[in-house]
């Protein structure tokens, strides 16, 4: 079965500096892998998605990630840190197209945006 | 932009009670989902569904039911809700075959059972 760990609960970061949200998943193949955002009292909206190619992807809001296959991570990055972007941020893995198949979601960081 | 629309923002309910989730998505999609999502505890899949009345268990299915009677329209089911199913339940949506795996969400039912 797959699973995704996000091993940060809270991150605090002020604004304009550089951010990295940390993911790893188990999968015993190439994975699908996912960052998903979820602003106060909103439903998750996709930052950006790797499928397969280039392992840096880029994604909405200026944010970037990179998949890792011998770390089995696909951390999240983003230069310069604006204050819209505190937030709660999931990292999912899914398992090659069959048509249905789910999504696992990690618990969540929450990102803290300080002047 | 596809949007998956869930009716009720916020619901209060009291024990015992019998409470539908309702879940519409106007792009046309095979598959649909709800989760449940607590904090610390990210979101879990309680049933899923890839075709008028199909439906799969998820990771938490007991105290739930679904039903997709039409393409565009799946719902929750709590036959009895007790205080251990308020929550934030959130639909989601995707296409079938290539970027099945591309879930929209919805803005979110958070329910408060008392």
């Amino acid at each position: 079965a797959q699973s995704v760990t996000q091993p940060d609960i809270h991150i605090t970061v002020s604004e304009g500096a550089s951010l990295e949200l940390r993911c790893n998943y188990s999968y015993g193949a190439t994975p699908y892998l996912f960052w998903y955002v979820q602003s106060p009292g909103q439903g998750l909206q996709l930052l950006l998605k790797y499928f397969s190619g280039d392992t840096l992807v880029q994604g909405i809001k200026g944010f970037e990630a990179e998949f890792k296959r011998s770390q089995s991570s696909f951390n999240l990055r983003k230069p310069s840190v604006h204050w819209s972007d505190a937030a709660e941020y999931f990292c999912a893995v899914g398992a090659h197209d069959s048509g249905y198949s789910t999504l696992t979601f990690g618990k969540g960081t929450m990102l803290l945006v300080s002047p | 932009d596809v949007k998956v629309t869930q009716s009720s923002r916020y619901l209060v309910k009291r024990t015992g009670e019998k409470v539908f989730l309702e879940c519409v998505q106007d792009m046309d999609h095979e598959n649909m989902f709800w989760y449940r999502q607590d904090p610390g505890l990210g979101l879990r899949l309680i049933y899923f569904s890839y075709d008028v009345k199909m439906k799969e268990k998820g990771d938490i299915p007991e105290g739930y039911s679904v039903s997709r009677e039409k393409k565009e329209r799946f719902s929750l089911i709590l036959e009895s809700a007790s205080t251990n199913q308020t929550s934030m339940y959130l639909c989601a949506s995707s296409r079938a075959g290539s970027g099945a795996n591309v879930l929209t969400f919805g803005a979110g039912s958070r329910l408060t059972v008392l």
